[in-house]
């Protein structure tokens, strides 16, 4: 079992430009969270998908954050412009119920 | 209130036992989670509890439930320098969806 694959595990961008983070969940998951991560803030939910449908983005910063899930293997999370303030570490992970979420290694996103 | 809190800091000797604890929120949650973040590593599901138990123990780690305080305790014996880490506690608050509500983090250092 391969977990929950994210890419790219790094990301450098500079300000203005649109960053593209993508997710691969375990197969057999049906649902699919997107975090993100600071020392300021800590983990925050940004939105979570159950059945590719998505049930709570309540945690999506601003307009300039989007997410799809167009089939179960696959989800991206959009940020566009990007800002500085959005330097973070972004986590993708997956559960099936109430079996505990399984967390993907992240993906360091760095906007200058 | 919506919040699941956690002590930030725990520092022991290595060899001691580590109790990190954690109080929750939502009486009716079914499962209670801990998890496990190295740095620069995403978080790695521990171990977890059916709110119907007191007690779960494997290997080295046990975990205590007290319900009527909404109480959760993760117990690492033999501490090794190797448990230093940010421990999540977690409660599930949706679950068909399997979304977490989890706290703050505790970073365990472990001093040889």
């Amino acid at each position: 079992d391969a977990g929950v694959i994210q890419s790219p595990r790094h990301e450098v961008t500079e300000m203005g430009q649109e960053v593209t983070l993508r997710c691969k969940p375990i197969s057999g998951h049906n649902s699919l969270f997107w975090y993100r991560q600071t020392m300021m803030r800590g983990l925050e939910l940004l939105i979570y998908f159950n059945n590719n449908v998505p049930i709570d983005d309540s945690g999506m910063p601003e307009d300039r954050f989007s997410a799809k899930m167009p089939n179960a293997s696959f989800s991206t999370l959009k940020i566009q412009p990007s800002e500085p303030r959005d330097s973070a570490v972004y986590f993708c992970a997956s559960s099936n119920r109430g079996l505990g979420q399984f967390f993907g290694p992240g993906t360091r996103l760095t906007v200058l | 209130g919506e919040d699941v809190e956690q002590s930030l800091f725990l520092s022991v000797r290595e060899g001691d036992s580590s109790v990190i604890n954690c109080t929750y929120t939502d009486s009716s949650s079914t499962y209670l989670y801990w998890y496990k973040q190295e740095p620069g590593a995403g978080l790695q599901l521990l171990t977890y509890i059916f709110s119907n138990m007191d007690m779960k123990q494997d290997q080295r780690l046990t975990v205590l439930l007290n319900k009527k305080d909404k109480h959760l305790s993760l117990r690492i014996a033999d501490t090794q320098t190797g448990d230093s880490a940010i421990y999540f506690c977690a409660e599930i608050r949706d679950n068909q969806g399997g979304k977490l509500i989890f706290g703050q983090g505790t970073e365990l250092s472990v001093k040889p």
